[in-house]
């Protein structure tokens, strides 16, 4: 069974740039059909996708991010990162990383928190 | 880009009583939806996937149907343990992402 756990620092400051990386376990991401997806739930609010990427390397990204995002892979560990870039509070939120694909496995989520 | 639209936003309901969330897809996705529910501080889980199979675990007083632009969740009976808040999710093949409808919380009347 495919399980995804997210880890990185709770806390950045504004202007500097985010980085969680998702590690997956249960399966391989160089083996499977499908993409690997970043996601994140502001405090109190819904879920927005921001970004998808392929075990080659192929990316997506929410078109309202684009300009600060990156997401890589690293088959040799079973990885994948997000790397969101000039963060302010309004990224302060829970991230998830999921399989995007018609019944995702999703991580615990992590919270975090722009603030100086 | 496809839109979800869920209704309702909010839903009073009370223990035993039967409800009913709809989600409506701007154009037509087959039956690539599933429907999450989430608990305050927990990640979304995944209750059912393919717009009506059931997840394994997931009790079977849920259930899910629909296709095309009208998808429906039920809970056929309400417990306790589910006051949540629900999401429907459509699986974009091309490009790859999952779009959410904006949740529909269900509390206690």
């Amino acid at each position: 069974q495919l399980q995804l756990q997210e880890s990185g620092p709770g806390l950045v400051k504004p202007s500097e740039t985010l980085s969680l990386t998702c590690t997956v376990s249960g399966g391989s991401i160089s083996s499977s059909s499908y993409y690997w997806g970043w996601i994140r739930q502001p405090p109190g609010k819904g879920l927005e996708w921001i970004g998808s990427i392929y075990y080659s390397g192929s990316t997506y990204y929410n078109p309202s991010l684009k300009s600060r995002v990156t997401i890589s892979v690293d088959t040799s560990k079973n990885q994948f990162s997000l790397k969101l870039s000039s963060v302010t509070a309004a990224d302060t939120a829970v991230y998830y990383c999921a399989s995007v694909d018609s019944a995702p496995a999703w991580g615990q989520g992590t919270l975090v928190t722009v603030s100086s | 880009d496809i839109q979800l639209t869920q209704s309702p936003s909010f839903l009073s309901a009370s223990v035993g009583d039967r409800v009913t969330i709809t989600c409506r897809a701007s154009q037509g996705i087959s039956s690539y939806l599933a429907w999450y529910q989430q608990k305050p501080g927990k990640a979304p889980k995944l209750l059912i996937y393919a717009a009506s199979t059931l997840q394994s675990g997931v009790p079977s007083r849920f259930s899910g149907s629909g296709s095309g632009t009208e998808f429906t969740l039920t809970i056929s009976s309400l417990q306790p343990e589910d006051f949540a808040t629900y999401y429907c999710q459509q699986l974009n093949s091309y490009p790859p992402r999952l779009t959410f409808g904006g949740g529909t919380k269900v509390e206690i009347k």
